[in-house]
């Protein structure tokens, strides 16, 4: 089946600094990825979709140039938390549709800690 | 009120039992219903799909869709505490490919 993959699994940066973390389709090509975050507890809040080519399309209150994302190809997106806040400390999760045609597939997630 | 609502839980049965866990939805618009399994700290992962009123089954997992209701229910039979994790529901409509989520229902099988 469809794998994406998603990197890091965690990482832990200081106040002020940015993070990347990467989502890539492993063996499809998709031209449309979402971004995700989950506090603990809590359902998967849609952050943003990623189309490749264009710019991404934000959900009502993400701040655009804090989580700035780029999907360069078919089989890459990025997001990158920029002065990055404890406050954005959170799990991230990346999809993509199955190019099945049946759901979506996840990345297996990014802890984000920031000290 | 919410798009989707789910009881969060917890939910603890023990081993062997059969296990519903269910969602209701408030547009009848949407046209195709999903059901996730996720691990903590794991990306969720697809365990069923459909988009027709009627039961669904796969293996220990059956999928149950009443549109007249606005009513989803997974149900796990011989639940082993292998499938202790938090269930999501997930609904969308074929126009766009934003799925709305329910909160999820943390499910715990005892030994």
């Amino acid at each position: 089946g469809a794998v994406v993959s998603q990197h890091p699994s965690r990482v832990i940066c200081k106040s002020g600094t940015s993070v990347k973390i990467e989502c890539r389709s492993l063996d499809f090509q998709a031209t449309t990825m979402f971004w995700y975050r989950q506090f603990p507890k809590q359902s998967l809040m849609l952050m943003a979709t990623s189309n490749e080519g264009s710019k991404a399309t934000y959900e009502q209150g993400v701040e655009k140039d804090k989580f700035l994302i780029n999907h360069a190809s078919l089989t890459l997106s990025t997001l990158t938390v920029t002065s990055a806040h404890p406050e954005d400390s959170s799990f991230y999760i990346c999809s993509a549709r199955d190019p099945g045609g049946y759901g979506y597939t996840f990345g297996s997630g990014t802890r984000l800690t920031v000290v | 009120q919410k798009e989707v609502e789910q009881d969060p839980g917890p939910l603890s049965v023990p081993e062997g039992a059969i296990v519903s866990l269910n969602c209701t939805y408030s547009n009848s618009a949407f046209q195709y219903f999903m059901w996730y399994r996720q691990y903590s700290r794991k990306g969720p992962e697809l365990l069923m799909y459909t988009y027709s009123s009627g039961n669904k089954e796969d293996g220990r997992f059956t999928a149950q869709v009443d549109k007249s209701s606005k009513y989803i229910s997974l149900f796990i039979r011989d639940s082993q505490p292998s499938d202790s994790a938090t269930y999501l529901c997930a609904i969308g409509k074929r126009s766009n490919y934003q799925l709305i989520w329910g909160a999820g229902t943390k499910l715990i099988i005892k030994p």
